[in-house]
């Protein structure tokens, strides 16, 4: 059965700090997500990571996804007030695509 | 990014009637749709995947009789809670697979809101 773990689950952060949250999960897996959910919203796509070593970056954030390690990290940049939400990173394995959800770790960033 | 649609977004219903909740692939053929349900400060729980053109996969401990999945096209799901009772209270979401892009990602629709009386 497939599990994701992340770590922390909760954050709370000043704007300008860096910080790293972690995912793990249990069994090989083709596909790695991250996703950012909005209080009262749902789902915003932000990465897909298809294969080992894949590394992706967009403005503060930046993914990375090590299968080896089945371990895939968010890092933020010089955090902003905006990027407070809930971050999941789901993965799927095999034809059938479904995605597992771990807890989800609510970001908060404080001024 | 492609867009899902899910309408409506907020139904109050009272106990023992039936709910229908659309969701839509805008720009693209989503050949599987999931839907998902999440309660208050929790995570998104599975509850079925739609392949169009055939039945409903069901996860283990989801009522297949009383949540009717229907996937009648290849940009159009359905989900029918039928006689709701206030536990269903939740917010239901579905989500697309776009498999015509080398990115394969999943696209989730805004989201349903169910208040049973």
């Amino acid at each position: 059965e497939l599990k994701v773990e992340q770590n922390p689950l909760f954050l709370s952060m000043q704007e300008g700090k860096n910080y790293t949250i972690y995912c793990n999960y249990s069994t090989t897996s083709d596909r790695l997500y991250w996703y950012r959910q909005d209080p009262g919203k749902s789902l915003e796509s932000l990465f897909v990571l298809l294969s080992n070593g894949a590394v992706k970056q967009e403005g503060r954030l930046m993914a990375s996804l090590d299968t080896k390690a089945r371990l895939s990290t968010l890092h933020i940049t010089a955090a902003v007030h905006d990027l407070s939400a809930t971050y999941f990173c789901p993965n799927s394995g095999g034809s059938n695509y479904k995605l597992t959800f771990g807890k989800g770790t609510l970001l908060t960033v404080n001024p | 990014g492609a867009v899902v649609s899910q309408h409506p977004s907020w139904v109050i219903c009272k106990s023992g009637t039936s709910v229908k909740i659309e969701c839509r692939s805008l720009d693209f053929q989503a050949t599987t749709m999931f839907w998902y349900r999440q309660f208050p400060k929790q995570s998104l729980m599975l509850m079925a995947t739609s392949n169009e053109g055939s039945k409903a996969t069901y996860e283990q401990g989801v009522e297949k009789d009383k949540f009717l999945i229907n996937h009648a096209s290849l940009t159009l799901s359905t989900l029918t809670v039928t006689s709701a009772h206030p536990e269903d209270s939740s917010f239901y979401i579905c989500s697309a697979r776009d498999g015509g892009t080398t990115q394969e990602t999943q696209y989730f629709g805004p989201g349903t809101r169910l208040l049973v009386l």
